[in-house]
């Protein structure tokens, strides 16, 4: 059983470029959400996927973007990229147990350390 | 969002027992208490989970007062490998999924 993977490990962008960064989620999860951790932070909900739907959208804006696809790996786009969206963006899946989300852990990747200069 | 009140900060020694508490008092009936950690340059880790009883496995225990209002997590032996922030979280479906909504955490220091 494989852990969640995100590529890549660290990038540098310009402002106003764009990004795509990836996560491969965890053996068998269907649910990915992705977080964006600032340096001295606690991490920052961007969004979640379910069944390659967004399920749940936290208090970014819609250049912030996602992906899900049908092997439940996920990506997250960034357009006009700022200053401020330098970060850690972490990836996190998980499944249902029985019916719900709520009873079960979410498994993290080591993350995508963003630089914008 | 559900609100958790922890600590900034704590100390303990190698090989003592450590308990975190955390303060939940919007609690509603359906919310998980989630544990998590996170150790430095390290995406967070998952500790424990529960919602009325008390829980133990291979890394904690996790206590839950009768009213569901606080909880504590316990690191029954602590080592140099648990220095991190911990962070208590109410997982409920809203808006957001299901997703964890984290707070600022705990900071633990382990001195040998």
């Amino acid at each position: 059983e494989t852990g969640v993977t995100q590529s890549p490990t660290h990038l540098i962008k310009t402002r106003g470029q764009q990004v795509t960064l990836r996560c491969s989620s965890q053996s068998g999860h269907n649910t990915v959400s992705w977080y964006q951790q600032a340096l001295g932070q606690g991490p920052q909900f961007i969004f979640q996927y379910y069944r390659e739907e967004e399920n749940g959208r936290g208090n970014f804006p819609p250049r912030f973007s996602g992906l899900q696809f049908p092997n439940y790996s996920s990506e997250l786009n960034v357009n006009a990229l700022e200053l401020d969206d330098s970060a850690l963006y972490l990836c996190a899946s998980s499944t249902p147990r029985g019916s719900t989300l709520l009873n079960t852990e979410a498994f993290f990747g080591q993350g995508t350390r963003l630089t914008v200069v | 969002d559900a609100k958790t009140t922890q600590p900034n900060s704590m100390e303990s020694n190698e090989e003592e027992p450590v308990h975190l508490p955390c303060n939940h008092s919007t609690i509603s009936g359906t919310d998980y208490i989630h544990w998590y950690r996170q150790l430095p340059s390290q995406g967070p880790e998952y500790v424990i989970h529960g919602l009325t009883s008390n829980v133990n496995n291979r890394m904690a225990s996790l206590a839950i007062a009768e009213d569901r209002k606080s909880s504590t997590l316990i690191l029954h032996r602590a080592t140099l490998r648990d220095a991190a922030v911990y962070y208590c979280i109410l997982k409920r479906s809203n808006q957001a999924g299901t997703a964890l909504i984290f707070g600022k955490g705990t900071t633990l220091s382990v001195s040998s």
